[in-house]
């Protein structure tokens, strides 16, 4: 059964850079029926998609945040990663790694970490 | 930007159907998937391709699609689906999540 774990610093700086990692348990990140995505909720608000990628690297972003996102793939480790730059406030949020297959949604979810941007 | 709108809110009482819609232009040609979101916890999908319900999904939740609309269906709701609910689709810039509705089972 496959299981994803975000982990990273639960407070950020404005104006840092934001790094996530999410770790893929019970299965492997390489198999290309797979795409890895990250998704964030701000408090009290919706999800937003921020981007995914495949293992091969090819990677898909929201086009509001492709300016200052950057998701990467380490198959040795089977693990994916967002770096966020130039954060503010208005990057707090739960930020979810999930898991989606080709025309069949996002079907696991890691439990998902919380980020707040604060001096 | 692509948009996909839906009802900020539905109530139901026990036992009764539950309709939930979701619109965008490109719903004709991409696919729509469901998610549930209970309280703290991470989103669970419950339909995908429109009207496919994952293994382990009650047979209560059913998906259909006709033009610009996608329309999530809970028969028989129970206390349990108390939820927010959240549409997702495609377009040629990516994945959009829908606003989500808010189901409150009175």
């Amino acid at each position: 059964q496959v299981q994803l774990q975000e982990s990273g610093p639960g407070l950020v700086k404005p104006s840092q850079t934001l790094s996530l990692t999410c770790t893929v348990s019970g299965g492997s990140i390489s198999s290309g029926d797979y795409y890895w995505s990250w998704i964030r909720q701000p408090p009290g608000k919706g999800l937003e998609w921020i981007g995914y990628i495949y293992y091969s690297g090819s990677t898909y972003y929201n086009p509001s945040l492709k300016s200052r996102v950057t998701i990467s793939v380490d198959t040795s480790k089977n693990q994916f990663s967002l770096k966020l730059s130039s954060v503010t406030a208005a990057d707090t949020a739960v930020y979810y790694c999930a898991r989606g297959v080709r025309e069949g949604g996002m079907d696991v979810w890691g439990q998902g970490t919380t980020v707040t941007v604060s001096s | 930007s692509y948009e996909l709108t839906q009802p900020p809110s539905v109530s139901v009482s026990p036992g009764q159907t539950a309709r939930i819609t979701c619109s965008g232009d490109a719903l004709p040609k991409q696919y729509a998937y469901w998610y549930q979101q209970k309280p703290g916890q991470a989103p669970v999908l419950v339909i995908y391709k429109d009207s496919e319900r994952p293994s382990g999904i009650p047979e209560r939740f059913s998906g259909s699609s006709s033009g610009t609309t996608v329309t999530l269906t809970i028969s028989g709701v129970q206390a349990e689906d108390e939820a927010d609910y959240y549409c997702q689709s495609a377009d040629s810039s990516g994945t959009v999540f829908g606003g989500g509705t808010k189901l409150t089972v009175l």
